[in-house]
């Protein structure tokens, strides 16, 4: 199956500042990726759809000035978490389509663990 | 609106028994991809096996089977001879066409056992 690979696969932050998490597709191009938010125990919500090119569509209740999303190209998307507090303190995980395969299976990056402080 | 479930929240077998999980969907549209995906300790979603809703045929991948009864709008996952390995959460998706979203069921935590 696609390879996805995201960057990094866990990082430490203070409260206030920034976290860019990069999503790549490695052996395909991806117009469109999804961005996953997993808590604990939880099963996984999406949080927006990102879109080569255009503005990201984000689900209800999700913050667009505080999740920021950029595809600039199409094999790589980026999350940036603004102005982090503890309760931003998540997995977080990416996943694209190969749109050369017949079905619309989504391949996912290994996840990002960010915790806040 | 589209839903995913998923009634057993946890199970336990005997090392190489086959187990059977559990998914039912609901949705109008007539065309649609469910999807089985295992997500280990590590925090990573593997993709299993995919079954569309055209498709005649119990998709198989392996050890792992979709039972899909399209009339019972059932999708359950079969895995033959389990392995300690395969202890991890299974969450059952649905998509509705390309470059739609996919949504998730709460998933199965399987337990394999020596």
């Amino acid at each position: 199956g696609a390879v996805v690979s995201q960057h990094p696969s866990r990082v430490i932050c203070k409260s206030g500042t920034s976290v860019k998490i990069e999503c790549r597709s490695l052996d395909f191009q991806a117009t469109t990726m999804f961005w996953y938010r997993q808590f604990p125990k939880k099963s996984l919500m999406l949080m927006a759809t990102s879109n080569e090119g255009s503005k990201a569509t984000y689900e209800q209740g999700v913050e667009k000035d505080k999740f920021l999303i950029n595809h600039a190209s199409l094999t790589l998307s980026t999350l940036t978490v603004t102005s982090a507090h503890p309760e931003d303190s998540s997995f977080y995980i990416c996943s694209a389509r190969d749109p050369g395969e017949r079905t619309d299976t989504q391949y996912f990056g290994p996840g990002t663990r960010l915790t806040v402080l | 609106a589209q839903k995913i479930t998923q009634t057993q929240p946890g199970m336990f077998v005997q090392e190489k028994e086959a187990v059977t999980l559990d998914c039912t969907y609901d949705t109008s549209d007539q065309s649609y991809g469910l999807f089985w995906y295992k997500q280990p300790s590590s925090g990573e979603m593997i993709f299993l096996i995919y079954q569309g809703s055209y498709d005649e045929q119990n998709a198989t991948e392996g050890r792992y089977s979709l039972n899909f009864q399209k009339a019972r709008k059932s999708a359950n996952l079969v895995i033959s001879a389990s392995q300690l390995g395969d202890s991890a959460m299974y969450f059952c998706a649905m998509s509705r066409n390309r470059d739609d979203k996919i949504i998730f069921g709460k998933g199965t935590r399987l337990h394999i056992l020596p």
